[in-house]
């Protein structure tokens, strides 16, 4: 099974404060993925990376920032934390070689709440 | 325009029944379909998936039904299990840069099998 490690689980933090999640990987998977969870919203992409260094926007990218110096970790930042990026926050990576995105494994997602 | 439009947002089936889930979209460059399933408090994980040049798959009591030229997708859950309540999410694959290729997703659908 691919290794996926998001931390941390929970958080909770202030309006205006910076936040970084981490995801850490086993597999030196080239591609990985941020997603952000919202009731009514679905899973909604905000940044991705295809290698180290190489990172491009989703659908949700303002406000956050990625970073990703090594192949295992996908760094995810909220420069300055609002009550609209409370929220369930998911890694990926895709499992298969190649350009393909198809068989995306999540982590097990961290819990974001801003006050 | 990236959109996959799910529904419906719930449904209440009986065990054993049919649970229909469609899906549609408007980007003809979407080129590959899955579908994931989630349970509570964990992440998105693929169920079942289809490519346009194939109008039907299935795997098990799941089957997707593809209708290219209709742009539409469903999964049919046949002989509905409480096993099988769960959010899920259809899903389509479009081309990023570096060659890189990311998911967009529907905003999910909520089973519950009734026993």
């Amino acid at each position: 099974d691919a290794g996926i490690t998001q931390s941390p689980r929970h958080k909770v933090t202030e309006t205006g404060t910076p936040v970084t999640l981490r995801c850490h990987q086993t597999e030196n998977h080239r591609y990985m993925y941020w997603y952000r969870q919202d009731p009514g919203h679905g899973l909604r992409l905000i940044h991705y990376s295809y290698g180290v260094k190489d990172t491009d926007k989703g659908e949700v990218s303002d406000g956050y920032s990625v970073s990703r110096s090594k192949t295992e970790d996908f760094l995810l930042t909220l420069e300055s934390a609002t009550s609209s990026q409370t929220s369930v926050y998911f890694c990926a990576i895709s499992l298969t070689s190649g350009f393909t995105g198809e068989k995306l494994f999540f982590g097990s997602g961290t819990q974001l709440s801003v006050l | 325009q990236q959109q996959v439009k799910q529904s419906p947002q719930s449904l209440i089936v009986q065990k054993g029944g049919i649970s229909i889930i469609n899906c549609a979209y408007e980007n003809t460059a979407f080129d590959y379909f899955p579908w994931y399933q989630q349970f509570p408090g964990k992440g998105p994980a693929l169920l079942i998936a289809i490519r346009p040049d194939v109008s039907e798959k299935k795997e098990g009591r799941f089957t997707i039904s593809f209708n290219k030229s209709a742009k539409q997708f469903s999964l049919h859950i046949m002989d509905s299990q409480p096993g099988d309540s769960a959010t899920y999410f259809c899903a389509a694959r479009v081309r990023g840069q570096g060659g890189s290729e990311k998911l967009v997703f529907g905003k999910g659908t909520k089973l519950t099998v009734n026993p």
